[in-house]
Order: structure tokens, then C-alpha cells, then sequence
């Protein structure tokens, strides 16, 4: 199994530009959310999905766009890049229930520069 | 709201002294608590969990108490290794909040031989 797996790893991208980032997860979890990780603090939840075809909304969710179409796979967009943007984005994923101690499992992240 | 404040770093310690990273936190009811290791260059990884008031976690040599009288999960490692050296989060997720969790803004340690 290849866990979490996220693409691209790194992506520079000028202001105003847009980019879809893609997270999948082979361990047939329910749940996945993405999370942006930034210098003093911590991680921070943008988006997330407790299943096929549903999604909500984090602490920090504007300017970014989800879509999980299928259960396997997570898509993160940014319609129009701003240099506040720039982060480090790590996808994770549990299983269902709702049982909230379930271990939630981390992707290797993608580093986005925006210019 | 939910909340989970950790000691600032940088740590530095020599190998085999002893660790311990503070955390506390604020939340209502009942929260499980965890700690996440991120090596450098790597994504997160969960080192111990523990979720009742008095549990211990403990992994690697890690451990951590839920203490809920003091709103407290400190991490312990009686004697640390350079390979331990990583950035560590604090976090938290309460029942019925779709196993969001909530991270203090992590302790990078640095073990120096």
C-alpha cells in the first residue's frame, strides 16, 4: 500500500495563476482533509470530506476549492494564487465513524511558492 | 474554541539527556489528545495518543499523561537519540467534530551528538 500519496511535491506559481493539487489514498478511508502548515503555526484545516461527494469547510477556507469525486482521491484548488498562498500542504486521511480518536494518516506534502 | 499551546523552540539537547515538551490545552468535553512527529523533509506521522483523562501514550520511549486537572499532555523521553530530532505537534480532537484536529504550532529538537 502507498498510504497517502500527494502531487505535485513542489510547484512555484506567479500571482493570479491557478493549480489543482491532487491527494489519493488506497486504504478505502472515509475521511480525508487538507491541512496548511505554516512557519509557527502548526497545521492549520483548510477543507475537508467525510465522504464520496461531500466536503466542508475548515478554519481557514478562502481562496481555496475542493472536490472529492471519488473516494479515493482529494483535490485541492486555488482558482487565482496569492502570494499569502504560499505554504506547505499536507493531505490525511482516517477511516470512518464516528469515533473521533481514529489515527489520521499524513501525505508527504507539497511545498507552493506563489511569486 | 478548541485550542493546544506547546513550548516554543528551538530545543537543543546532547544525546541521552532527558526531554520533555510542554503542552496544554482548551477544549470542551471530553478531547482525545495526540502527538505527530514530522522528520524533516517528511509529512506527519502520529507518535502516541491518548483518549481518557489519566491515559498514557507511549511509543519509541515516548510518553505522555492526560491530565485533565491540569489540561496537560507534556511529552517525556528519558534519554534522547540524534535520531529524534524533528519538529513535534500537540493535537487534539474532540467527539463529534468529523476527527478534525486541532495542532499547537509545534517544538522543533535538535539532538546534537
Amino acid at each position: 500500500n502507498a498510504g497517502v500519496t500527494q502531487t505535485p511535491k513542489f510547484r512555484v506559481l506567479k500571482t493570479g495563476q491557478s493549480m489543482t493539487l491532487l491527494c489519493a489514498q488506497d486504504m478505502n478511508h472515509e475521511y480525508m482533509y487538507w491541512y496548511r502548515q505554516d512557519p509557527g503555526m502548526g497545521l492549520r484545516l483548510i477543507h475537508y470530506s467525510v465522504g464520496e461527494g461531500t466536503t466542508a469547510k475548515g478554519e481557514v477556507p478562502d481562496g481555496y476549492n475542493v472536490s472529492r469525486l471519488k473516494k479515493q482521491n482529494f483535490l485541492l484548488g486555488l482558482e487565482s494564487a496569492a502570494p499569502s498562498q504560499t505554504s506547505v500542504y499536507f493531505c490525511a486521511s482516517r477511516p470512518g465513524g464516528m469515533v473521533s480518536t481514529d489515527t489520521q494518516y499524513f501525505g508527504p506534502g507539497t511545498r507552493l511558492t506563489v511569486l | 474554541g478548541n485550542s493546544v499551546t506547546q513550548m516554543e523552540g528551538p530545543v537543543t539537547l546532547s544525546e541521552e539527556a532527558f526531554l520533555t515538551i510542554n503542552c496544554t490545552y482548551t477544549a470542551t468535553g471530553y478531547p482525545s489528545l495526540f502527538w505527530y512527529v514530522q522528520y524533516p523533509g517528511e509529512g506527519l506521522q502520529l507518535l502516541l495518543k491518548a483518549t481518557k483523562a489519566d491515559d498514557k501514550g507511549s511509543n519509541k520511549g515516548f510518553e505522555a499523561t492526560y491530565r485533565k486537572e491540569t489540561t496537560s499532555f507534556h511529552l517525556e523521553k528519558g534519554s534522547v537519540q540524534v535520531s529524534d530530532s524533528a519538529v513535534y505537534f500537540c493535537a487534539l480532537t474532540s467527539y463529534n467534530q468529523g476527527g478534525k484536529l486541532i495542532f499547537g504550532q509545534g517544538t522543533e529538537l535538535s539532538v546534537k551528538p
